[in-house]
């Protein structure tokens, strides 16, 4: 099972609005609504930010939002803030009963 | 609260066996299932597995299949992951996730132990 394709970094300025892109097939991404996004700060354990491709877990702020189109997943951040610079991953069911990650996206806010 | 507390750094010969236990409270522990995920140093996450904490029904990554069992014992609420033969390139931060789903490794992680740092070197 190949990884999910993330852009490997993104960029914005406090206040502004990012968004990352997460691309897999028709036998993950596409093919489910499954999908979840993760916020990891080095060392420390991976956030789970979004489910169901668009749901927010009680707590998560709602500058976090997430959609689907075909194969391809999206995260949305508004209102960038410092405490927002940290590796985002994407994770999608697989039809073959597995998980699969993305590749990974390094936000540096500026 | 929900709470998931990993074993301690380790480190291990290539072709020993490396084993990470994950002990969990705060919750009822067979409604739920565990992912196993990892990080080499200066790597994505990488998914290893999942387990069912009800009836212990496994499903493993291909890369990963032949070399990896995960079990659970619901005596103590505690998930466990075994590696065998590890080689160099084991060498990574080894993570417990609790799953939603007890049937299948559909769904998120939503609460995850702090990760257990695993050295596979002679």
């Amino acid at each position: 099972q190949s990884a999910l394709t993330q852009p490997a970094s993104v960029s914005g300025s406090p206040g502004q609005s990012i968004t990352i892109s997460c691309t897999g097939t028709s036998s993950d991404v596409g093919g489910y609504n499954f999908v979840s996004w993760y916020q990891h700060h080095p060392g420390k354990a991976p956030k789970l930010l979004i489910y169901d491709v668009y749901k927010r877990p009680s707590g998560v702020s709602n500058r976090f939002s997430a959609s689907k189109s075909g194969n391809t997943a999206s995260l949305t951040i508004s209102g960038l803030q410092a405490d927002d610079e940290a590796d985002y991953y994407c994770s999608s069911y697989t039809g073959s009963s597995t998980l699969v990650f993305g590749g990974g996206t390094k936000l540096t806010v500026l | 609260q929900v709470q998931l507390v990993q074993s301690g750094a380790a480190v291990t010969k290539p072709g020993a066996s490396l084993r990470v236990s994950c002990k969990t409270s705060g919750y009822t522990f067979t409604n739920y299932g565990f992912s196993w995920v990892r990080q080499a140093p200066g790597q994505g996450l990488q998914w290893v597995g999942w387990i069912s904490a009800y009836n212990g029904n496994t499903n493993y990554a291909l890369s990963f299949q032949g070399r990896v069992t995960m079990t659970t014992d619901t005596s103590t609420n505690t998930a466990y992951l075994e590696l065998r033969s590890p080689r160099a390139d084991d060498t990574a931060v080894y993570y417990c996730a609790r799953a939603p789903s007890p049937a299948a490794a559909v769904g998120p992680a939503d609460y995850w132990g702090q990760g257990t740092l695993v050295t596979v070197s002679s």
